[in-house]
């Protein structure tokens, strides 16, 4: 079976500061990592995942097989990053996504 | 991008009724699917995979009497909600990856549907 888990549900941090928003996952297969970001009153949307090894809005999040995590990285975080987001993985066949909890990221100027 | 849309947005009804909740891709085909249910504060459960032709795939717990898929085209799948009750309330969403583009094309999500049972 395939877990996703995110172990903060809230995180605050001012305007400027580091963040990094924790997923960590259980899958016996190789996995492919997404994160998901809903905006307030907006549908959730694909952020970045990790095939693509690309910087989305100035985030990141790099695969780690031997700690099986996949936490997402932005060094200055803005105001208009407060969201929520998701990290999920791709489960059997391929088509499947499981979702963690979801972490609500809030910036205060 | 491509975009998926869902009614209705938010749905009142008595307990008892039966209702439909439309998923669409307007521009783009879906052989594929997914059915959602996101409880107030928490993270989205797979409910079921809805297939263009063919029965769909429900997840473990999730009664398919209870929730019809139906995929009849290859741009609207629909989630009836059976004798709906109080406990049924919920937001759904679903999402659906462009034709053609396998297990790594992206998925692409629905703005959800409230569903309120009085």
């Amino acid at each position: 079976a395939q877990r996703v888990t995110q172990p903060e549900k809230l995180l605050s941090v001012f305007k400027g500061a580091p963040v990094e928003l924790k997923c960590n996952y259980s899958y016996s297969g190789s996995p492919e990592l997404f994160w998901y970001v809903q905006y307030s009153r907006q549908r959730l949307q694909l952020l970045l995942r990790h095939i693509s090894r690309e910087s989305i809005k100035g985030f990141t999040a790099d695969l780690n097989k031997g700690e099986t995590s996949f936490h997402l990285k932005k060094p200055f975080a803005q105001e208009e990053d407060s969201a929520m987001y998701y990290c999920a993985l791709k489960g059997r066949a391929g088509n499947m996504l499981t979702f963690g909890g979801g972490t609500r990221l809030m910036v205060k100027p | 991008g491509a975009v998926v849309s869902q009614h209705p947005s938010w749905v009142i009804c008595k307990s008892g009724t039966s209702v439909k909740i439309e998923c669409r891709s307007l521009d783009f085909q879906a052989t594929t699917m997914f059915w959602y249910r996101q409880f107030p504060k928490q993270s989205l459960m797979l409910m079921a995979t809805s297939n263009e032709g063919s029965k769909a795939t429900y997840e473990q717990g999730v009664e398919k009497d209870k929730f019809l898929i139906n995929h009849a085209s290859l741009t609207l799948s629909t989630l009836t909600v059976t004798s709906a009750h109080p406990e049924d309330s919920s937001f759904y969403i679903c999402s659906a990856r462009p034709a053609g583009t396998s297990g790594r094309g992206e998925l692409f999500f629905g703005e959800g549907s409230r569903l309120t049972v009085l």
